[in-house]
């Protein structure tokens, strides 16, 4: 399997854009969950997604982000408009319900200037 | 509200040498704890998980204890190499089924 692909792997954009960010789990994994990772508040959980329905969104910092998964294979997640402080790593990770490991992409690192 | 701390920040050792990574949280009641790895520009990749009734768990040259009433659990390494330098973090999983992050361990292993 070619695992959790993300894409783009870098984004650099300015200041009010509208930023989306884009997964594909793996195969048969029907959980799927963003990150976001920064020097200074680590790893956090945005949101996550069981059987494509939205379980848990408490991590979405603002309105300004929304995530959508219109089908088990794909997920986005959207910034808009974007601030420099959502400068960060974006991480998508999959699993499938009966096991507890999480699979992770590659991250898209988002530049905001 | 649960949180995850990792000492020391960052190890340098020589090649060769046994050592211990440090994990502590401060709410006993998590479903498990896992241990991750994570390269320089890359995703993070699962090493080892123990679920909340276990005490360790091994792969290889890794072992991870736990021990959920002190909120503690230790990654060791056995005779590390080169090629285990990396940043590896450690999560719990709470009530909610979500992980809760460390802040990492940065380790380099010098040849």
């Amino acid at each position: 399997d070619a695992g959790v692909i993300q894409s783009p792997r870098h984004e650099v954009t300015e200041m009010g854009q509208e930023v989306t960010l884009r997964c594909k789990p793996i195969s048969g994994h029907n959980s799927l969950f963003w990150y976001r990772q920064t020097m200074m508040r680590g790893l956090e959980l945005l949101i996550y997604f069981n059987n494509n329905v939205p379980i848990d969104d408490s991590g979405m910092p603002e309105d300004r982000f929304s995530a959508k998964m219109p089908n088990a294979s794909f997920s986005t997640l959207k910034i808009q408009p974007s601030e420099p402080r959502d400068s960060a790593v974006y991480f998508c990770a999959s699993r499938t319900l009966s096991t507890d490991t999480q699979y992770f992409g590659p991250g898209t690192r988002l530049t905001v200037l | 509200k649960q949180e995850v701390t990792q000492i020391p920040a960052a190890l340098s050792v020589p090649e060769g040498e046994n050592l211990v990574l440090n994990c502590s949280f401060t709410d006993s009641a998590i479903y498990n704890l896992q241990w991750f790895r994570q390269d320089p520009g890359k995703g993070l990749t699962s090493l080892l998980l123990i679920q909340s009734s276990q005490r360790e768990q091994t792969s290889g040259r890794l072992n991870a204890s736990l021990d959920k009433s002190s909120g503690r659990s230790t990654l060791y390494i056995a005779a590390s190499q080169p090629g285990d330098s990396a940043t590896y973090l450690c999560a719990v999983m709470d009530s909610s089924y979500k992980l809760i992050f460390g802040s990492g361990t940065r380790l380099l292993v010098r040849p």
